[in-house]
């Protein structure tokens, strides 16, 4: 079964706007973390994010985690090009359950 | 350092017959983790390994099976292909703790015929 669940499926916006992506869970986690995949090729980790913290930063990246709601967030800020791509929360405790992704188009 | 290693990089195979894929996790890294993209879809959990021995699985038929060996590399067996067997299977690492981050593998393509 999977463990994450990301909305919206897809989002198209410009360049320059910021994208945000929700990723919902099912079941206790200890971490939560985001990954970028890049044309069907291997995932990329963006950050991890504990079950006892709340928000999280790196660069142009915001995560929030509301363990009440078994949800998290992901805000991308001055999207570029660059950042067109899929991205997948995992929820972790031992093993790793993902959702199906959310496709980001960032249009130049 | 070297990240997570997966070969081949592409395989192709005829229905029926039995592919292997092979994982090296980054160095240092005990656990290794198995998922199934097919196109366009998200990742399925396939097979966990710790140490040598299996973890957990996902919902998948038992012609998908796989092992750890002792320098904790993995492989993926899977017997008797299926056209629907065809996808991207990627190969994750971590190192041992609860909030350690995975990396993966730049993944294989798999093609049944």
């Amino acid at each position: 079964s999977q463990q994450g669940e990301e909305d919206p499926q897809a989002l198209s916006i410009q360049e320059g706007e910021n994208a945000t992506m929700n990723c919902s869970y099912k079941t206790s986690i200890n971490n939560l973390q985001w990954y970028r995949q890049n044309s069907g090729r291997g995932l990329v980790h963006l950050i991890l994010i504990r079950s006892n913290e709340r928000e999280k930063h790196s660069g142009r990246l915001r995560v929030t985690l509301d363990t009440s709601k078994k949800s998290s967030s992901l805000l991308i800020t001055a999207s570029r090009a660059a950042d067109t791509a899929s991205y997948f929360c995992g929820g972790s405790n031992n093993d790793m359950r993902f959702g199906a992704g959310t496709r980001l188009t960032v249009k130049p | 350092e070297a990240g997570v290693t997966q070969s081949p990089t592409h395989l192709i195979k005829t229905r029926g017959q039995q592919a292997t894929l092979r994982c090296s996790p980054i160095s240092g890294h005990t656990s290794v983790y198995w998922y199934q993209q097919a196109l366009g879809l998200g990742l399925q959990f396939l097979l966990w390994y710790d140490e040598g021995e299996e973890r957990n699985r996902g919902n998948f038929p038992p012609r998908f099976s796989g092992r750890q060996f002792p320098n904790y590399s993995s492989e993926l067996n899977v017997n008797a292909l299926e056209l629907e067997d065809s996808a991207l299977y990627l190969c994750a690492s971590r190192t041992r703790g609860l909030n350690t981050e995975a990396f993966f593998g730049q993944g294989t393509r798999l093609t049944v015929v």
